[in-house]
């Protein structure tokens, strides 16, 4: 069975710092991995999304790598902003029916 | 439509009424999950469906939860009885074909009391 994980739960950093949010999965069978961002109360808005032939994908101050055999990605975030304060989980696809397994979420704060 | 819409946004329920919550994928989008969000935690799967197709329930919790897609567009998800442990976020996603990643809609915050 496909187990997502992401540590820590919580993170809190001053604005300008750039960071890492780490996700690991057991199973490296994956189609890909998607990072997604949470704001309270709203749903999941995908912030990358990478195939499991690909290495990284960048979207603006965004980065985020795939390192499936050792069942690894991490999502770079670079000059961070207070507005970036919301809660990230990564999720990966596997399975005949494409079924996605999330980790619980890490919730990040950017302190002005 | 632009994105996956779901309604209604909120939704509070008596213990034990019945309650139904529709999905309304992006056209053309062949698959259709249904996730279950409780607080603190990350959405767990409950059902997929490729058109009209129900191919996997197996995360459905209890045989009060029913889902369908009639005709291979907008499903409902309806709760049968409701109980407290039944009060999360429901989130749909709907996806091209397999591979190429899901988007999601707001979801419905249903609240049990």
């Amino acid at each position: 069975k496909q187990e997502v994980t992401q540590i820590p739960a919580a993170l809190s950093v001053p604005e300008g710092e750039n960071l890492v949010l780490n996700c690991s999965f057991t199973d490296s069978a994956i189609y890909n991995l998607q990072w997604f961002r949470q704001d309270p109360g709203k749903g999941l808005t995908s912030l990358l999304l990478i195939q499991s032939s690909q290495r990284e994908q960048t979207s603006g101050r965004l980065n985020a790598s795939l390192d499936k055999s050792s069942g690894r990605s991490t999502l770079y975030i670079a000059a961070s902003q207070p507005g970036d304060s919301a809660t990230y989980l990564c999720a990966v696809e596997t399975g005949a029916n494409s079924k996605l397994t999330f980790g619980k979420g890490i919730t990040l704060s950017v302190r002005p | 439509g632009a994105g996956v819409s779901q309604s209604p946004r909120y939704k509070v329920a008596k213990r034990g009424q019945d309650v139904a919550l529709r999905c309304d994928p992006i056209s053309g989008h062949v698959s259709l999950f249904w996730y279950q969000q409780a607080l603190g935690q990350g959405p767990e799967f409950l059902t997929y469906f490729q058109n009209e197709a129900q191919l996997d329930k197996s995360g459905l919790p209890s045989d009060r939860f029913f889902a369908e897609r009639p005709e291979g567009s907008v499903s409902t998800l309806k709760i049968q009885r409701t109980q407290q442990e039944d009060s999360a976020v429901y989130l749909c996603a709907s996806s091209t074909r397999t591979g190429f990643g899901y988007t999601f809609g707001s979801g419905t915050r249903l609240t049990v009391v």
